[in-house]
């Protein structure tokens, strides 16, 4: 079974800095599975980020995913006001289904 | 963008059965994986299952004995029944929508349940 481990737990940040937020696989994965979202107070979770790298549509270049084998990362450049949130990633394997890491909180400073 | 809303009972009692729907438009029925996932107050996401509109389906194998997920095509709606709750159960139910890349590009807004007696 595929673990994500998301770090840190949360990461608190001014506006116009940048942020970058980890997702540690139990062991290695497909990136073309592996996926971001952002979660508001209130608010359903948003895709972010899917295949590790690729923006989904309407997303700001600002959001950058990249990584690889057990390890992916999410920058975020120039943190905006609606970009303090909870990030999760997400990840799809054939025997388990979906899998969500416990995600990382981030908060103004 | 495919348009999805979540409705049922916000208070099942402990050991019964939770029953919710999900009414979904602007989608063609044959392209998407029809989703159920669930976050506990306060806590993360947890992906129960999916059906495609061919009838197959897949469940979280944590939840596999108790959970249901049954489409209505007809109606433009998709089901979840999940037996014997306890208030491990309470959380905020989401229905979302999968394309494609095996993500979920269109959520519901979600629908409050609590377990409690």
């Amino acid at each position: 079974e595929i673990v994500l481990t998301q770090s840190p737990d949360t990461l608190s940040l001014s506006p116009g800095e940048r942020a970058t937020l980890s997702c540690r696989a139990s062991q290695s994965v497909a990136g073309g599975y592996l996926a971001w979202y952002q979660q508001k107070v209130g608010q359903p979770p948003r895709l972010i980020i899917y295949g590790a790298s690729t923006r989904a549509t309407g997303i700001p270049d600002r959001f950058i995913g990249s990584g690889s084998g057990a390890a992916f990362a999410l920058a975020i450049n120039r943190l905006e006001p609606e970009d303090f949130a909870v990030y999760y990633c997400q990840y799809y394997e054939r025997s388990q289904g979906f899998t969500f890491g416990p995600g990382t909180k981030v908060e103004v400073k | 963008q495919v348009q999805l809303q979540e409705s049922g009972p916000g208070l099942v009692k402990p050991s019964e059965t939770l029953s919710l729907t999900c009414f979904f438009s602007g989608a063609s029925i044959d392209t998407f994986y029809f989703n159920w996932i669930r976050q506990p107050p306060g806590k993360g996401l947890e992906w129960i299952g999916y059906i495609y509109y061919d009838g197959s389906t897949k469940y979280n194998p944590s939840l596999k004995s108790r959970v249901t997920i049954s489409l209505d095509t007809s109606k433009n709606q998709f089901s979840l029944t999940l037996t014997s709750v306890t208030a491990a159960d309470t959380a905020i139910y989401y229905c979302a929508t999968e394309l494609a890349y095996r993500v979920f590009d269109s959520w519901g807004q979600g629908t409050r349940v609590t377990v409690s007696s």
